[in-house]
């Protein structure tokens, strides 16, 4: 079936790092890959659509790329702060069945 | 924006409980989901539906039944409730891929 394999977390950062969240899929049919974003007491709500492969796509400072040869995406942020701090996951949908990775907890310190 | 309510929030049962976990959704979304959220494991799906009347069997399914009444309403149901079963439960519901959480209940099996 349809799988994702995510960077494992925790991922603990300062202020003003950068962040890099890797994903790898298995799907027979053609993908389509979201990343969600977590915050505490919340449910996960979509951060973006993963554009075509070897373009980006970019939201509240993020961005995304997708790499279709070596079947896996991922997300970047240049310089994350302390609202950054969440559970991101990745996510594939393959026909009607959204399959979500393990996620990956971000802790950022001031 | 798309709206998903759960309910109750938070849930205390005995072993060997029943248990009714409810969601609606006022988006018209076809698809809905239920997923179980435990520390390691991330989002993993119990049940899907692709429309009322219709139930797809997920991941995780033993232990758990589902309904869809109408195209609103997705209910969760623990017949025979087991302290394996804790977890913070999520009710989603989809459109075109993009996936709309509700805020999740919180099940506790003493």
């Amino acid at each position: 079936g349809d799988s994702v394999t995510q960077t494992e977390g925790p991922v603990t950062l300062s202020e003003g790092t950068s962040l890099t969240v890797n994903c790898s899929y298995e799907t027979k049919q053609y993908p389509t890959l979201f990343w969600y974003v977590q915050y505490p007491g919340e449910g996960p709500q979509l951060l973006f659509k993963v554009p075509k492969a070897n373009e980006k796509g970019s939201n509240r400072g993020f961005e995304a790329t997708y790499n279709k040869e070596a079947t896996s995406f991922h997300l970047q942020k240049a310089s994350v702060q302390e609202s950054d701090s969440a559970v991101y996951y990745c996510a594939l949908i393959g026909g009607y069945k959204v399959v979500f990775g393990s996620g990956t907890r971000l802790l950022v310190s001031p | 924006e798309a709206a998903v309510t759960q309910s109750p929030r938070n849930k205390v049962t005995v072993t060997g409980g029943n248990v009714t976990l409810s969601c609606r959704q006022t988006n018209s979304h076809n698809y809905m989901y239920w997923y179980r959220q435990d520390t390691g494991h991330g989002l993993r799906l119990i049940h899907y539906s692709y429309g009322a009347g219709n139930l797809q069997i997920g991941d995780v399914p033993d232990g758990y039944k589902a309904t869809r009444t109408t195209q609103e309403d997705f209910f969760l149901l623990l017949e025979l409730a087991s302290p394996s079963q804790t977890s913070l439960y999520f009710c989603a519901s989809s459109e075109t891929g993009r996936v709309f959480f509700g805020k999740g209940t919180r099940l506790t099996v003493v």
